[in-house]
């Protein structure tokens, strides 16, 4: 079993929807949780950040951690062509080198 | 402020042919890694730094090895390559201490024949 388990997709939904993201994991270590969004043929850009459980939101992206149940999801609202891309959860543990351990990637598009 | 530079971006070796990939940042960072990333599997660390001089091996380190001998330079040399290193390969780096963003690199697609 993979410590870190997401579903690749690919899921595709037209402009405007809200997207729902989401991983589970299995190492009750791990307390930074990542989403990395990757455009076609480019590197990983870091979206959203939580440490430990809880919620973040930033515009239209909201994060959510349940450390209790060991799953993390992302959602976007108002989705954007823009929006298009692979998302990567990630998560790590405290201190060290902090070795991220990442989901397989959703593909992601939004038809206009 | 170029960030995360590597190089080649592409290549195209025959098994049994060596090569170094070359990661450049320029962010004063104490911290690199170089991931691989393969269709299903996400990115998987190969190789990290924790600073000039150090290096550590990740999940998959069998096959390549790296040198860091200089702050802002991160080295990853495959020796022999085989068809089974035909991936993407990302090379990232971050402040030490606490939670800091790992930045990326744009990639260097590798293919073994």
């Amino acid at each position: 079993q993979k410590e870190v388990e997401q579903d690749p997709g690919p899921l595709s939904v037209p402009e405007g929807a809200i997207v729902s993201l989401n991983c589970t994991y299995s190492n009750s270590a791990f307390q930074y949780f990542m989403w990395y969004r990757q455009y076609s043929r480019k590197g990983p850009e870091l979206l959203m950040y939580t440490y430990s459980s809880g919620n973040k939101e930033d515009g239209r992206f909201t994060a959510q951690v349940d450390k209790s149940s060991k799953y993390i999801s992302l959602f976007i609202r108002d989705s954007q062509p823009s929006d298009s891309a692979t998302y990567l959860c990630a998560m790590t543990g405290r201190g060290g080198a902090q070795k991220l351990v990442f989901g397989q990637g959703t593909r992601l598009t939004i038809n206009p | 402020n170029a960030g995360v530079t590597q190089t080649p971006k592409f290549r195209v070796l025959k098994t049994g042919q060596s090569m170094t990939l070359l990661c450049a940042q320029d962010m004063n960072h104490e911290y690199m890694y170089w991931y691989r990333q393969d269709p299903g599997m996400g990115l998987r660390l190969i190789h990290y730094s924790v600073g000039e001089g150090t290096t550590a091996k990740g999940e998959v380190p069998d096959g390549y090895n790296v040198s860091r001998l200089k702050k802002q330079n991160f080295l990853l040399g495959l020796e022999s390559a085989a068809p089974s290193q035909t991936s993407v390969y990302f090379c990232a780096s971050r402040f030490e201490g606490g939670y800091n963003e790992q930045f990326f690199g744009p990639g260097t697609r590798l293919t073994v024949l």
